[in-house]
């Protein structure tokens, strides 16, 4: 089964709504969660570090005030699309590492359409 | 220059076929994962790699640090693997998670 969970795996909204999209690492504490935004044919681009009970770390050219991140608990990540617009449709995903190891898994991704 | 390099970055294949992708990086790294990324877009982490050679089922991972690359094999090549695999390295400071990826070989099989 999944070990992080990722919802809603799609979202359709009006532009100018904010969206909120969960992670969630199902079986072990995450203090760190990552969050991916991939265009069509792209890779995985980093938009910012999730840090347990501390203020995320956005990548350059990322705006914090427009992706709101909140990591308020061990096992929850949540980005928030504030004001969202049709240039923001994209596929989101996230990702926590476990252990020392560092075993990485990713959630399902959410595909969020704005209109 | 990207720091993590793929190729190719399209590769038709029949059934049966043996299959390598590879990844150069440029920069001190910790661990290099192989991805594995569906249609759909749900990733799946298939290799972490920090020294020599993994193998899982017909899938295997090998890496050369002091080259700085990493190659992935399939072997026996099925319609199943047709997919997105993207080799993305961590950072070389310890407790550094942050991953920087490839952009992605898109494996196609042919039955």
């Amino acid at each position: 089964g999944a070990v992080v969970s990722q919802h809603p795996s799609w979202v359709i909204c009006k532009s100018g709504t904010s969206v909120k999209i969960e992670c969630r690492s199902l079986d072990f504490q995450a203090t760190t969660m990552f969050w991916y935004r991939q265009f069509p044919k792209q890779s995985l681009m980093l938009m910012a570090t999730s840090n347990e009970g501390s203020k995320a770390t956005y990548e350059q050219g990322v705006e914090k005030d427009k992706f709101l991140i909140n990591h308020a608990s061990l096992t929850l990540s949540t980005l928030t699309v504030t004001s969202a617009h049709p240039e923001d449709s994209s596929f989101y995903i996230c990702s926590a590492t476990r252990g020392w190891a560092g075993e990485l898994f990713f959630g399902e991704g959410s595909r969020l359409t704005v209109l | 220059k990207n720091e993590v390099e793929q190729s190719p970055q399209n590769l038709t294949a029949q059934e049966g076929e043996f299959i390598t992708i590879n990844c150069s990086y440029s920069v001190g790294i910790s661990a290099l994962h192989w991805l594995q990324q569906h249609p759909g877009g749900g990733i799946v982490s298939l290799f972490m790699l920090s020294s020599g050679k993994k193998k899982h089922g017909r899938l295997i991972a090998t890496i050369n640090i002091q080259e700085k690359h990493s190659s992935l094999h399939i072997t026996a090549s099925h319609p199943r693997d047709s997919a997105v695999y993207i080799c993305a390295v961590r950072g070389g400071n310890f407790g550094n998670e942050k991953l920087t990826f490839g952009t992605g070989t898109r494996l196609t099989i042919i039955p």
